[in-house]
Order: C-alpha cells, then structure tokens, then sequence
C-alpha cells in the first residue's frame, strides 16, 4: 500500500510569514501534484510535478519533486489570509488510472 | 471547457434509507472517473473509480456501490445507510497520465 504522509498535520501562522509544507512516501512516483482545499468545495489543482528534482513557482508558492520522486515539498513566502485551506498532495504511479492521495495539512493565515 | 456537476449540494438522510449520488461530466469524452469520501477536514479516500462505462474498481468494502451508465454518468449508491456513512463526497475526473483530477463541488451527507 502507497502512503504519502504530509507534515505539519497544521499549521497556524500570520500573514508575511514563510512556510514549508512537505509530502513524504517510501515509494516512488511517476508524477506528484499538489491541490488545495477551501471549506465546503472540491480541491482544485495547483501544480504537477513529473521530473525528479523539478521546481515550479506559482506566484508566492514554489514546489519541488525530490530527486528520487519519493517526496515532495510546496513553499509559500509571505503568507496571505487567501492562502489558507487545506493542502493535499497526491501521486500517481505508471500502472494504476488513480491517485494516493496525502494526509492533508491545513494552513490558517491570520491578519 | 470541461465541467463536473455533482447533486444534490447536500443531504440529509435517516439510517437505513437508500442513496442516489450523481455526477456527470460535460466537455470530455471517456473520461476517468471517480468517488472519493472525505472526513472533516482530513484526507480523501477514494471508493470507487471507473475508466470506461461498465468498468467498476472498489477500493473500500463497504455497503456503497458505483455505477457507470454512460460514458460521462457516475453514479453513487446504498441500499441501506449507516451513521458511518455521513461525510463530504466528492467526484472527480481524469484523463490519463499523469492523472490531474478535476473535481465536482461535493455533496454533504449526513445520516441521521
């Protein structure tokens, strides 16, 4: 069985803070992508990452794909209360036509 | 442009009732399909997916089930509810690698 273990479980910090969520398996995969979750919706994508050591900039946010593509990490410098919500790594694999899905971690940017 | 729909919004229903999920997929064709269950602000686990009419996997056992009647219909489905059975579900589709999902708004379930 495929996990994917994020950390920290919660974070709660104040605006124009940096923060570093990460995303951590024993196993390897072909992509990692990243979404983010508000109150009451669907997550929505954020980014994919396919390439060992890759690193993408989405604005503030930056993800990187670990060497091994067993881990993975998002960046956020200078924390807005528009950040906030649930962030949810997810991999997928070359065999299987679904995703393993991370345990979450929840961010509360405060004013 | 792709949409995914997802109803009812929410839902309220006694213990031992039947449920009737739906969602539906428009500007794709022979998407992947799928049903995810998620706890209050936890993880999602994926219960069922589908990649083409008819083909069914489960990966939770329990007393739901999943149909896939057209091509762009994923339906989900009890016979008989339990309290367990009360959280947010979520639908989502995909094309092929590397597997970026879209999802549906949800329906809140709760089981009385």
């Amino acid at each position: 069985t495929q996990l994917l273990e994020q950390s920290p479980q919660f974070l709660s910090i104040q605006e124009g803070e940096n923060l570093t969520v990460y995303c951590n398996s024993s196993s390897v995969f072909s992509s990692l992508q990243w979404y983010r979750q508000e109150p009451g919706e669907g997550p929505v994508l954020l980014v994919t990452v396919v390439t060992g050591g890759e690193v993408k900039k989405l604005k503030r946010l930056t993800f990187q794909f670990g060497d091994a593509r067993k881990d993975s990490s998002l960046h956020i410098t200078a924390a807005q209360p528009g950040d906030t919500g649930l962030y949810l790594c997810a991999g997928a694999t070359g065999t299987a036509s679904k995703l393993t899905f991370g345990t979450g971690t929840r961010l509360q940017v405060t004013l | 442009s792709q949409t995914i729909h997802q109803w009812p919004a929410t839902l309220v229903q006694p213990v031992g009732s039947p449920l009737s999920l739906e969602c539906t997929v428009e500007g794709t064709s022979n998407p992947n399909l799928y049903w995810y269950r998620q706890a209050a602000g936890r993880g999602l686990q994926l219960l069922f997916y589908s990649v083409g009419i008819g083909q069914i996997s489960s990966e939770v056992p329990q007393n739901l089930s999943a149909s896939r009647p057209q091509d762009r219909q994923f339906i989900l489905s009890s016979k008989k509810l339990l309290l367990s059975d009360s959280g947010f579900y979520l639908c989502a589709w995909s094309w092929n690698s590397p597997y970026e999902q879209y999802f549906g708004p949800g329906t809140r379930l709760t089981v009385t």
